[in-house]
């Protein structure tokens, strides 16, 4: 299996910029997590989905972040409009429900 | 506390043991985890432990679990150049359906030579 793959690995754009990651799941896994990870906060749960259905959105910091799983092995996290603040390495992991999360290598996102 | 705690830096020789410690924050916590991330790298699975033990060896890597006092912590026998990166501890909580990791801060272990 290729484990969990994550597109773009780094984007740059500007203030205002609308910005879409995408990640797809290990084949069968049923969980997703999308976490942030700065130097100020560390590692931050922004929102997981179970069976395609977000559990907990409580980490995603504004109605700025969106995300979605169209279908069962795939999802995107959205950034409409982008703010500088917003920079840091995007995570997504997959997992079965209640078991042990595997991580993507992530996107770096710059916003100038 | 909320928080799950651990030491931000440790240095250590190459060839010693690095000792990795871990405070985390509920007691009915089912799974506990040891992630270690490399630069520029997501966070890769190590190895965890269920609550009901007390210790896991896989091979340099000894995990020990102290329940009562809610400590875990990660022993690296024979540390090398390629073990330095930053370790995260992880709890699976009972809350919510229990499908959630809440991490530590990371701490960041440096091998010298």
């Amino acid at each position: 299996d290729a484990g969990v793959i994550q597109s773009p690995r780094h984007e740059v754009t500007e203030m205002g910029q609308e910005v879409t990651l995408r990640c797809k799941l290990i084949s069968g896994h049923n969980s997703l997590f999308w976490y942030r990870q700065t130097m100020m906060r560390g590692l931050e749960l922004l929102i997981y989905f179970n069976n395609n259905v977000p559990i907990d959105d409580s980490g995603m910091p504004e109605d700025r972040f969106s995300a979605k799983m169209p279908n069962a092995s795939f999802s995107t996290l959205k950034i409409q409009p982008s703010e500088p603040r917003d920079s840091a390495v995007y995570f997504c992991a997959s997992s079965f429900i209640a078991s042990e999360q595997y991580f993507g290598p992530g996107t770096r996102l710059t916003v100038t | 506390g909320e928080d799950v705690e651990q030491s931000l830096f440790l240095s250590v020789r190459e060839g010693d043991s690095s000792v990795i410690n871990c405070t985390y924050t509920d007691s009915s916590s089912t799974y506990l985890y040891w992630y270690k991330q490399e630069p520029g790298a997501g966070l890769q699975l190590l190895t965890y432990i269920f609550s009901n033990m007390d210790m896991k060896q896989d091979q340099r890597l000894t995990v020990l679990l102290n329940k009562k006092d809610k400590h875990l912590s990660l022993r690296i026998a024979d540390t090398q150049t390629g073990d330095s990166a930053i370790y995260f501890c992880a709890e699976r909580r009972s809350e919510g359906g229990g499908n959630k990791l809440t991490f530590g801060t990371g701490t960041q272990l440096k091998v010298e030579l």
